[in-house]
């Protein structure tokens, strides 16, 4: 019974770069919870998805960022052209329905160089 | 916006002992859930303890409780015979007890590291 699975673990990407950060929810499970966590906070929303659908991304910076949750794949976290500031540890959890239990990945963390 | 404090950036206690961290909410909902996580270097987020904001009973799990203070919004953590493997990054964190559409975010404080000395 797999729990949430997150690739790549470590992404290091040069300033101007883009990130694709992968988020495969526990099976049966079909809302996804994107956070981000830079250094020395707290997790903070971002965006919450259901498939096909993106139900809140009041979290999410207004450019440069976008998220998909397809109907078959995994959720992706995409960011264009990154800068030093995007630096940090972005964690997934997924949950079977809105109101349920939800379950973080691991996270990946990203370093702009 | 619900908000999480945690006031407490680093606290320490001796093995065996026991330690307490603090954390206070904000909020206007009623109903509502209560969580902490603890995150070890590995940087997984670990439930640790979670109270519903209905049950006036405090949530216990083994060496780990809570005291929940509804109406001061308080919910902090009890470490009962501290261990080494308890060292970590402690996060309260917020949810509603909405179940569709926008709100089912967690809220997170900014943590308390705390150290377990031997």
């Amino acid at each position: 019974n797999a729990g949430v699975m997150q690739n790549p673990r470590h992404l290091v990407r040069r300033r101007g770069q883009e990130a694709r950060l992968r988020c495969s929810p526990m099976k049966g499970h079909s809302h996804v919870y994107w956070y981000r966590q830079l250094p020395e906070e707290g997790l903070k929303f971002m965006v919450y998805l259901q498939k096909e659908n993106i139900i809140d991304e009041s979290g999410m910076p207004k450019e440069r960022f976008s998220a998909e949750f397809p109907k078959e794949g995994p959720s992706i976290l995409r960011i264009q052209q990154v800068v030093r500031g995007d630096s940090a540890a972005y964690f997934c959890a997924s949950s079977l329905n809105g109101g349920s239990e939800q379950y973080f990945g691991p996270g990946t963390r990203l370093t702009v160089t | 916006a619900q908000t999480v404090t945690q006031s407490q950036p680093e606290m320490s206690v001796q093995e065996a002992e026991t330690v307490t961290l603090s954390c206070t909410y904000d909020t206007s909902e009623s109903d509502y859930y209560l969580f902490w996580y603890k995150q070890p270097p590995s940087r997984q987020m670990i439930l640790v303890i979670r109270q519903e904001a209905y049950k006036q009973q405090n949530a216990t799990e083994n060496r780990f409780s809570v005291n929940f203070q509804k109406a001061a919004k308080s919910f902090s953590l009890k470490i009962s015979d501290s261990q080494l493997g308890d060292a970590a990054m402690y996060f309260c964190a917020y949810r509603s007890a909405l179940s569709v559409g926008t709100g089912n975010q967690f809220y997170f404080g900014t943590g308390t590291s705390l150290t377990v000395i031997p």
